[in-house]
């Protein structure tokens, strides 16, 4: 089975611009987990789509927003940049239905200037 | 207090050592425990599992969780240098399985 994929990898943004990374939950997964990971404050759970509907949220401000689609795959948009934005996003897929084992990509480091 | 404690090391060991790896919480609604392997530029990968209290073993991995205490350990035996990454606890309770509480991760070095 394949893995969790993110796209892109790598991004260079400038303050105050928006962007939007995407994730591709393991075939037959349908939870969709966000996290943000900087060196200060490690990882940080962002939000939780399953069935296409926000199961849990984070501590984030609204500029962090996301969605899911009908076939599991999920992005998540943060609006109006800024340089703590920068940091790796790291999405996780589960099963769901109560099962708490998540599965992660490799991340998208994003880098705001 | 923040609800998962994790001493950040660095932990250096020599190979072969027996390492010993821990992270205290404060949030007794926690029931899911997991421990994930983070090496340099790649995303966490999923080690050990463990619902609830009790132990759990995978090859060189032992998992030990310990309600009473709010306290979970992970040992790693025969420690190799491709053990040598970033390990993080995380946990979650029910009905928020998809919110993971990580610990801030120890660094382990394993010396050939």
């Amino acid at each position: 089975k394949a893995g969790v994929t993110q796209t892109p990898r790598y991004l260079i943004k400038t303050r105050g611009q928006q962007v939007t990374l995407s994730c591709s939950p393991i075939s037959g997964h349908r939870s969709v987990s966000w996290y943000q990971q900087t060196p200060g404050q490690g990882l940080q759970f962002l939000f939780e789509y399953f069935s296409e509907t926000q199961r849990n949220k984070g501590n984030f401000p609204g500029r962090f927003s996301g969605r899911q689609f009908s076939n599991s795959r999920s992005e998540m948009n943060v609006s109006t940049l800024e340089l703590g934005d920068s940091a790796l996003y790291l999405c996780a897929s589960s099963p769901g239905t109560g099962i708490a084992e998540q599965y992660f990509g490799p991340g998208t480091r994003l880098t705001v200037t | 207090q923040k609800e998962v404690e994790q001493d950040p090391g660095p932990l250096s060991v020599p190979e072969g050592a027996i390492v010993s790896l821990n992270c205290t919480y404060s949030n007794s609604a926690f029931q899911y425990f997991m421990w994930y392997r983070q090496y340099s530029r790649k995303g966490p990968e999923l080690l050990m599992y463990t619902y609830s209290s009790g132990n759990k073993e995978d090859g060189r991995f032992t998992a030990q969780v310990d309600k009473s205490s709010k306290y979970i350990s992970l040992f790693i035996r025969d420690s190799q240098p491709s053990d040598s990454a970033t390990y993080l606890c995380a946990m979650s309770q029910w009905g928020s399985q998809g919110n993971l509480i990580f610990g801030k991760g120890t660094k382990l070095s394993v010396k050939p």
